[in-house]
C-alpha cells in the first residue's frame, strides 16, 4: 500500500543547514509537501511542490524531488531556534499520506 | 491563530461511549478536512468534504462519521469508542480542496477513552 518513510530525529546546529529527507511509494501523487508542527499546535503548511517539478525554493527553504527514486528533502538554510518542530512530509493524490514526521532539535 | 475554530479542546469518555467533535472553518472555506494523530500511528487523513459533499476518504473506520453542514461547519461522530481512539483530532479547512489550496489546521480536541 502507499506508504510515506522520514527519519524520526535529526539533530543540527543553529546557523548550519538541516536536510530532512523522505521516501514515497506512490507512482501516482500529484503534489507533495512538508508540514510543520510546534509543540501543542496544529500544523502549518511550509511548502509544496508539483510531482513534475525537480525543486522548488522559498526563502530559506529549498525542496528537491527526485521522482524516479520517490525522495523528497527539505532544507531549511542558516536553522534558528524557532525551527525547533516536527517536520511532516505529506504526498496526495486523491487522498493524502502523512509521514510519521522528523524531530527537528536545534543545538546551541 | 489560523482561523479554524474546534470544540471541545479535550474530552474524555469511556469506552463504548460516542462522542461528536466540532469544526468551524475559516471564514470563506468550503472544504474542511478530518485528521487523527496518535504516537503508534502517526497522523492519518481521515476525511474530506467541500460545500456539503464528501470529496475523499482516507482511514476512517466505520464507527467513525462525519458530514459538512450548510453553513459549512463540520462535525465528526466516533462511536463505540476503544482505548486506541484515544488520539488527537485535527480540522483543516482550505477555500477549494485542491492539491495546491493551503490547508488551514485548527488546534484539535484532544480525546482520552478510559
Amino acid at each position: 500500500g502507499e506508504d510515506v518513510e522520514q527519519s524520526l530525529f535529526l539533530s543540527v546546529r543553529e546557523g548550519d543547514s538541516s536536510v530532512i529527507n523522505c521516501t514515497y511509494t506512490d507512482s501516482s501523487s500529484t503534489y507533495l509537501y512538508w508540514y510543520k508542527q510546534e509543540p501543542g499546535a496544529g500544523l502549518q503548511l511550509l511548502t509544496y511542490i508539483f510531482s513534475n517539478m525537480d525543486m522548488k525554493q522559498d526563502q530559506r527553504l529549498t525542496v528537491l524531488l527526485n521522482k524516479k527514486d520517490k525522495h523528497l528533502s527539505l532544507r531549511i538554510a542558516d536553522t534558528q531556534t524557532g525551527d525547533s518542530a516536527i517536520y511532516f512530509c505529506a504526498e496526495r493524490d486523491d487522498k493524502i499520506i502523512f509521514g510519521k514526521g522528523t524531530r527537528l532539535h536545534i543545538l546551541p | 491563530d489560523s482561523g479554524v475554530t474546534q470544540t471541545p479542546k479535550h474530552l474524555i469518555t469511556a469506552t463504548g461511549q460516542r462522542v461528536t467533535l466540532r469544526c468551524s472553518p475559516r471564514s470563506g472555506d468550503l472544504s474542511v478536512y478530518w485528521y487523527q494523530q496518535s504516537l503508534d500511528q502517526g497522523l492519518q487523513f481521515l476525511i474530506q468534504y467541500y460545500n456539503g459533499e464528501e470529496r475523499a476518504k482516507g482511514n476512517i473506520l466505520e464507527r467513525f462519521s462525519a458530514q459538512q453542514f450548510p453553513d459549512l461547519h463540520s462535525e465528526l461522530n466516533l462511536s463505540s469508542l476503544e482505548l486506541g481512539d484515544s488520539a488527537l483530532y485535527f480540522c483543516a479547512s482550505s477555500v477549494d480542496g485542491t492539491g495546491t489550496d493551503t490547508q488551514y489546521f485548527g488546534p484539535g480536541t484532544r480525546l482520552t477513552v478510559l
